[in-house]
């Protein structure tokens, strides 16, 4: 079992929709997560930070649930800029292991 | 802005031959990392290194090695390329005492 775990997707919502991923965790020694975003042949950028009250940057939400052990992002209004691979990270704490999903894929239809 | 470059986009090398990989960043960042991409398995931290001269293995790091003699600069070594180490390699760096990692652009490698 993968220590971090996404649907890989594609997503494929029109503009202007809601759209959620999910992302599973294994290891409960990880006490900080983030999500990234991947553009198609590009480097990943930090999207947000993700805290366990929710976190909300705009149109992005991310929320954090230890007793489950999963990390949501919510993206609302999406726009075709939207479009992009998002990477969950969950950092190992105290550490530098940062253990990456391999992604879900996001496309924005016009 | 924090920048993170990496010496070369695109490398085609044959088996057997040792391949440099270069990695600069410019903010003073004591942490700089070492993974590679491969489709259906993510990001794999291939070295870690928290300080000149001090490196620590990852998960991936045979076949693998590295080198940091100045602080802005960490390099990524293939002895001996194989085949199974076509892929994509990125660097980041990250300050001390904050979860971020900024990424080079990536230098897709392939091994003939």
């Amino acid at each position: 079992r993968k220590e971090v775990e996404q649907d890989p997707g594609p997503f494929n919502v029109p503009e202007g929709a809601t759209v959620a991923f999910n992302c599973t965790y294994s290891n409960s020694a990880s006490q900080s997560f983030f999500w990234y975003r991947q553009d198609c042949r590009k480097e990943p950028k930090l999207l947000m930070s993700v805290y366990s009250s929710g976190n909300e940057d705009g149109r992005f939400t991310a929320q954090l649930n230890r007793a489950s052990q999963y990390i949501s992002l919510l993206i609302r209004d999406s726009k075709l800029s939207d479009s992009a691979t998002y990477l969950c990270v969950g950092n190992v704490g105290g550490t530098y292991k940062y253990i990456f999903g391999t992604g879900t894929r996001l496309k924005v239809l016009a | 802005d924090v920048k993170v470059t990496q010496s070369s986009r695109y490398l085609v090398k044959r088996t057997g031959e040792k391949v440099f990989l270069e990695c600069v960043q410019d903010m003073d960042h004591e942490n700089m990392f070492w993974y590679r991409q491969d489709p259906g398995l993510g990001l794999r931290l291939i070295y870690f290194s928290y300080d000149v001269k001090m490196k620590e293995k990852g998960d991936i790091p045979e076949g693998y090695s590295v080198s940091r003699e100045k602080k802005e600069r960490f390099s990524l070594i293939l002895e001996s390329a194989s085949t199974n180490q076509t892929s994509m390699y990125l660097c980041a760096s990250s300050p001390p005492g904050r979860n971020i990692q900024y990424f080079g652009a990536g230098t897709r490698l392939s091994v003939l």
